[in-house]
């Protein structure tokens, strides 16, 4: 069973650009979540994707935005990136009614915008 | 609105004691509480969680956490703990999000503790 992969691992960008994000759901998830874990905090929530539908957003501006595919694999989607937008970038996968069995992560993006 | 708290931002301890991470949460609707471990350079790997039952709750390494709702406490203890335990330590809620009728949940997350554990 393999887990959550997301890619790039690493990224550099610069103020103004825009940047996708990829994430591989565990085998058998149906739900991506995608969370920004800025320097010495906790992952914020960002929205979430449910059988290619958005079905839930935190407090981010419209610039982010996703996708989820017919196979459960995820994009997110930053565009006129910020200095504030430097963070890992954690993708989470759950089962279809098992949200709250916990979340599978993956290991993160580190998006550095300069 | 839910809300998490983690008050220690970084918890020294020598190897083969105890630690206790503490987490308080807030919530108006029924908690689900759980505990995350995040190793350097790596994702978050769940360590346990609460979502009903028995209060005390054990993970397969040795930490356990007991759900307390009288004080909205969710803390992580270790009777004695090893090098490898060393990571950041995150307590969260699983809450609605808003404006989407309640079908849908996220999880909330406190700023992290940082265990370090010293030889």
């Amino acid at each position: 069973e393999t887990g959550v992969t997301q890619s790039p691992t690493h990224l550099i960008k610069t103020r103004g650009q825009q940047v996708t994000l990829r994430c591989s759901s565990q085998s058998g998830h149906n739900t991506v979540s995608w969370y920004q874990q800025a320097l010495g905090q906790g992952p914020q929530f960002i929205f979430q994707y449910y059988r290619e539908e958005e079905n839930g957003r935190g407090n981010f501006p419209p610039r982010f935005s996703g996708l989820q595919f017919p196979n459960y694999s995820s994009e997110l989607n930053v565009n006129a990136l910020e200095l504030d937008d430097s963070a890992l970038y954690l993708c989470a996968s759950s089962a279809d009614g098992l949200q709250y069995y916990g979340y599978t992560f993956g290991s993160g993006t580190r998006l550095t915008v300069v | 609105a839910q809300s998490v708290t983690q008050l220690d931002s970084q918890v020294p301890v020598f190897e083969e004691a105890p630690v206790e991470l503490r987490c308080n949460y807030s919530s108006s609707v029924s908690v689900y509480l759980f505990w995350y471990v995040q190793y350097p350079n790596q994702g978050l790997q769940l360590l346990l969680k609460y979502l009903s039952g028995s209060t005390l709750v054990k993970s397969i390494n040795g930490f356990e956490a007991e759900f307390n709702k009288s004080q909205t406490s969710f803390h992580l203890r270790k009777p004695s703990v090893h090098i490898s335990d060393t990571a950041e330590y995150f307590c969260a809620v699983s809450g609605p999000i808003p404006n989407y009728g309640g079908a849908t949940n996220k999880l909330i997350f406190g700023t992290g503790t940082l265990l370090a554990v010293q030889p």
